[in-house]
């Protein structure tokens, strides 16, 4: 069965540089979600999309923007990156009206930045 | 502000016996918990889940308890295989959480053959 896809699965990235993550979901799957995790840290939720709307919206920087396109893959972009910012950053994916446990995370993508 | 906890970041038990994850939340608002599993350079997979409503779930090696009073929750594995060795986190929802989760830091469990 097709699952989420992330790319790139590795990135490596000078301070203040940008970076641009992309995520597709599964198939007919219309709830694309970001979150990060740090280093010995759990998944920190960043923001969800719904729709091509963004829907929920967490711990995400303002230095940090996210899409969902009119295919219901989405981008997360990160401009003028941090030492900080250097993370495993998840995707998921879930149908509108599914209760939490049906997202669906991809392998992620681990994001440093140098 | 850490609504979910983990507080063994680690677990050995041996093959074939009980393996016990523990976690605490502070939230009294979430109403769904969640358990992933999550293996290296892999997303983490759904596991089991239990709502508010009940006490108890199980799915089965794997049950998962609730005790509302006391906000924890464990998820039990019996027996215990080589293969469940992996970082299981557990994560709630609910309140004005909307669809996202909160999740604990993770308790890396190794089971010895």
């Amino acid at each position: 069965a097709a699952g989420v896809i992330q790319s790139p699965r590795h990135l490596i990235k000078e301070k203040r540089e940008t970076a641009t993550l992309k995520c597709y979901p599964i198939p007919r799957h219309d709830t694309v979600y970001w979150y990060q995790q740090g280093p010995g840290q759990d998944p920190q939720f960043l923001i969800s999309f719904y729709e091509k709307m963004q829907s929920d919206k967490g711990s995400i920087p303002d230095r940090f923007s996210a899409q969902q396109f009119s295919d219901y893959h989405s981008e997360l972009n990160m401009s003028s990156l941090e030492l900080g910012d250097s993370a495993l950053y998840f995707c998921a994916s879930s149908h509108k009206l599914a209760r939490a446990y049906e997202q669906y995370f991809g392998p992620g993508t681990r994001l440093t930045v140098t | 502000d850490q609504q979910v906890k983990q507080n063994s970041p680690s677990l050995s038990v041996q093959e074939g016996r009980i393996s016990i994850l523990n976690c605490d939340y502070t939230n009294s608002m979430f109403d769904y918990f969640l358990w992933y599993k999550k293996y290296p350079a892999e997303g983490p997979t759904f596991l089991i889940s239990i709502s508010s409503i009940k006490d108890k779930n199980e799915d089965g090696r794997f049950t998962v308890f609730l005790n509302k009073s006391a906000k924890h929750l464990s998820l039990h594995i019996v027996p215990s295989q080589p293969g469940d060795s992996a970082v299981y986190f557990c994560a709630a929802n609910g309140g004005k959480g909307g669809n996202q989760f909160y999740f604990g830091t993770g308790t890396s469990l190794t089971v010895i053959p």
